[in-house]
């Protein structure tokens, strides 16, 4: 089993639609991002956590909103998606070690096509 | 502003050839620097990183980089591609303190037999 787990792995919506993409993680990592990838730009980042009560937005936030309901499960969501937010989405973990930002590890990406 | 910069879009290269990705950053802090490859359909896995110390890293599939300061630069090896390493690669750079990594546009790798 993957240790880093994105439901759900394809999905096709209408524009106006509210969208969950859910993450959990057995690595017993404290900290969980959810980076968006666009064909030409690379992985962006929306939002990351550093545990349950620490949610912080990243370059790309507008339009995204996220959970972190435990230290294993983080989860996104667009409360109204739009066609430009059609991306491959990616869920990762890293182990915090000191202040280092180290090695992340990723799921397998969830890819969404807004209508 | 923090910038990793992957010239190379797409490269192709024979089996049996050697490679080189290149990669440069811009960092206002000592950087921590990572290589990740992904394969049709996965997830990111990480080929490499440097910390500090020797400039020169392994990692897994027969990939090496080497840091160079002077050229802020962190480019990709291996001496013999292999079909299977068909994918796309990217630069990541990262540091003390910071909270997350700063990504290259990815470089795709075709091999051709």
């Amino acid at each position: 089993d993957a240790d880093v787990t994105q439901t759900p792995r394809n999905r096709i919506t209408k524009t106006g639609k509210r969208i969950m993409l859910e993450c959990s993680q057995t690595k017993g990592h404290d900290r969980m991002y959810w980076y968006r990838q666009d064909p030409g730009l690379g992985l962006r980042l929306i939002y990351y956590s550093f545990d349950v009560k620490d949610i912080n937005k990243g370059e790309i936030s507008d339009g995204y909103s996220v959970s972190r309901q435990a230290q294993a499960k983080f989860s996104l969501s667009l409360e109204s998606a739009i066609p430009n937010q059609t991306a491959l989405y990616f869920c990762a973990t890293s182990p915090t070690r000191g202040k280092v930002t180290g090695e992340l590890f990723f799921g397998e990406g969830s890819r969404l096509t807004v209508l | 502003a923090q910038s990793v910069t992957q010239p190379d879009i797409h490269i192709t290269v024979s089996e049996g050839a050697s490679l080189e990705l290149r990669c440069n950053y811009s960092y206002g802090a000592t950087p921590y620097l990572f290589w990740y490859v992904q394969s049709p359909g996965q997830g990111l896995q990480l080929l490499l990183k440097y910390f500090s110390g020797d400039t020169l890293v392994q990692g897994i599939k027969g990939f090496e980089a080497e840091f160079k300061r002077s050229q802020s630069s962190f480019n990709l090896r291996k001496p013999s591609v292999h079909w299977s390493d068909a994918a796309e690669y990217f630069c990541a750079v990262g540091a003390a303190g910071a909270n997350n990594l700063f990504f290259g546009t990815g470089t795709r790798l075709t091999v051709i037999p």
